[in-house]
């Protein structure tokens, strides 16, 4: 199972929006609609920021969106703020022997 | 309030069998639902899923690995242990336990890691 694809990183001014892609199969993502998307800081563990069913657990912001066509899923934050600034990963069901799949991450700079 | 830790050894010469053990608290491993998986991460690399038990005790493991891990849970303790056979430099990482969510394939709760060292 090969990890999913993300670009190595991406850049916003404050108050800019900010896309950050995942590209996998269509055994993963393209099949299955459970993708979620973690952010980590450095030192720090991941944190779940968006649920496999695309919803936002308690104190996540709504500046954090989510989006699928075909293979590719998609994490929009909208009004970056410097606490943004963190890696990303996005995680995809892969079926019953695979189970799940991370991307390789994204690490957002907020300029 | 879900946690969970990790905990075991820092330092593995390599061949050697790694133990780790996730400690945790806020739900039981024996409620319908409920898994427990274990995620690796290289010094400056990315999240890598490792293996995964549920409540019935169904275990599944990373396609490139299952052959050197295993999985058990203890539930009248609240453990669950990774086992990870013949270790290498490369194994080198910090290893996470979390929290599956219910019937659902995403990690809601996640224990600090624990950074486990490789060598000789």
């Amino acid at each position: 199972q090969s990890a999913l694809t993300q670009p190595r990183s991406v850049s916003g001014s404050p108050g800019q929006s900010v896309t950050i892609s995942c590209t996998g199969t269509g055994s993963d993502v393209g099949y299955y609609n459970y993708v979620s998307w973690y952010q980590q800081h450095p030192g720090k563990a991941p944190r779940l920021i968006i649920s496999d069913v695309g919803k936002r657990p308690s104190g996540v912001p709504d500046r954090f969106s989510v989006s699928k066509s075909g293979n590719t899923a998609s994490l929009t934050i909208s009004g970056l703020q410097t606490e943004d600034e963190a890696h990303y990963y996005c995680c995809s069901y892969a079926g019953t022997y695979s189970s799940v799949v991370f991307g390789g991450g994204t690490k957002l700079t907020v300029l | 309030q879900i946690t969970l830790k990790e905990s075991g050894p820092t330092l593995v010469k390599p061949t050697q069998t790694l133990t780790l053990t996730c400690t945790f608290s806020g739900f039981s491993l024996s409620t319908r639902g409920v898994a427990v998986g274990w995620i690796r991460q290289p010094p400056g690399k990315a999240l890598e899923w490792l293996a995964l038990i549920q409540w019935d005790d169904a275990k599944t493991y990373s396609p490139s690995l299952t052959n050197r891990l295993s999985i058990t849970k203890d539930t009248s303790k609240d453990q669950v242990v990774l086992t990870v056979t013949n270790i290498d430099p490369v194994d080198t990482a910090t290893y996470y336990c979390a929290h599956r969510g219910i019937w659902g394939w995403d990690f809601d709760n996640w224990g600090q890691g624990t950074l486990v060292t490789v060598s000789s």
